[in-house]
C-alpha cells in the first residue's frame, strides 16, 4: 500500500496573501490531482498533472498555479487568497485511468 | 454533456434497514466507475470500482453496487447499515478521458439509531 502526505494540515492566510500547499505520495503513481471541496459540497478540479513536469488545468485553475517538479510530489498555489475563503483542498493520485487515492486535506482559512 | 447525478442530496435510513444510494451518469460508451466515502473531516476512501465484468462489485464494509448499463446507472447497496456508515458518499465516474474523474454531488447518510 502507499500514503498520501498533505501538508500543512490547516493553513490561515491573510487577504491577498500568496499561499502554498504540498503534497507527496508513495505509490509510485503517474498522475496526481487538486480539488477543492467546500463545505458541504462536492469536488472541483482545480489542476492535474500526468507526469512529472506536466500541468493541466482544471475547471477551477483560475487564482491558482501548480507545480511537479518531482513524480512524487505537487504543490498547489492560491496566487491571491480571498477574505472569508474558507475550503478543504485536496490532493489525490492515481495510475492512469485508474481509481484515485486521497490525502486527508488542507483546510484553509482566509482572514 | 457528460454528467453524473447523484438525485439525493441526504438519505436517512434507521440502523439494520437496508440502503440504496442512487447514481446515474450520462454517456454513450462503458464508463469506470467508483463509489467513495467521505467521513467528517476526513479525505475520501475507494469503496468499490467496476471496470468490467460481473456487473455486481463488492466493497468494503458490506457495500455493494451493480452496474445496469441499459440503465446507465450504478446505484450503491447495504444490506444492513450500521451507525458508523454515516458518511457523505460520492459516486464518480470516468468517461472519455482516462485522466479525469466526472463527480456527483455526494449524497449524506444519516443512520436513525
Amino acid at each position: 500500500g502507499g500514503i498520501i502526505t498533505q501538508t500543512p494540515k490547516f493553513l490561515i492566510g491573510q487577504e491577498g496573501q500568496k499561499l502554498t500547499l504540498k503534497c507527496q505520495q508513495n505509490f509510485n503513481h503517474d498522475t496526481m490531482y487538486w480539488y477543492r471541496q467546500d463545505s458541504g459540497k462536492g469536488l472541483r478540479l482545480i489542476y492535474y498533472s500526468i507526469t512529472e513536469n506536466d500541468l493541466q488545468k482544471g475547471d477551477l485553475s483560475e487564482g491558482y498555479d501548480a507545480s511537479r517538479e518531482k513524480k512524487s510530489s505537487f504543490s498547489l498555489t492560491v496566487t491571491s487568497a480571498q477574505k472569508n475563503e474558507m475550503a478543504v483542498f485536496l490532493c489525490a493520485s492515481s495510475m492512469t485511468g485508474y481509481e484515485q487515492y486521497f490525502g486527508p486535506g488542507t483546510r484553509l482559512t482566509v482572514l | 454533456a457528460q454528467s453524473v447525478t447523484q438525485p439525493d442530496a441526504r438519505v436517512t435510513v434507521s440502523e439494520g434497514a437496508s440502503l440504496q444510494l442512487r447514481c446515474k451518469y450520462s454517456y454513450s460508451g462503458t464508463p469506470y466507475l467508483f463509489w467513495y466515502v467521505q467521513y467528517p473531516r476526513q479525505g475520501l476512501q475507494l469503496l468499490l470500482k467496476y471496470y468490467s465484468g460481473d456487473p455486481v462489485v463488492q466493497g468494503v464494509n458490506g457495500f455493494e453496487a451493480e452496474f445496469i448499463k441499459s440503465n446507465s446507472s450504478f446505484h450503491l447497496r447495504k444490506a444492513s447499515v450500521h451507525w458508523s456508515d454515516s458518511a457523505v458518499y460520492f459516486c464518480a465516474v470516468s468517461m472519455d478521458s482516462n485522466y479525469q474523474l466526472i463527480w456527483g454531488s455526494g449524497t449524506k447518510l444519516i443512520i436513525k439509531p
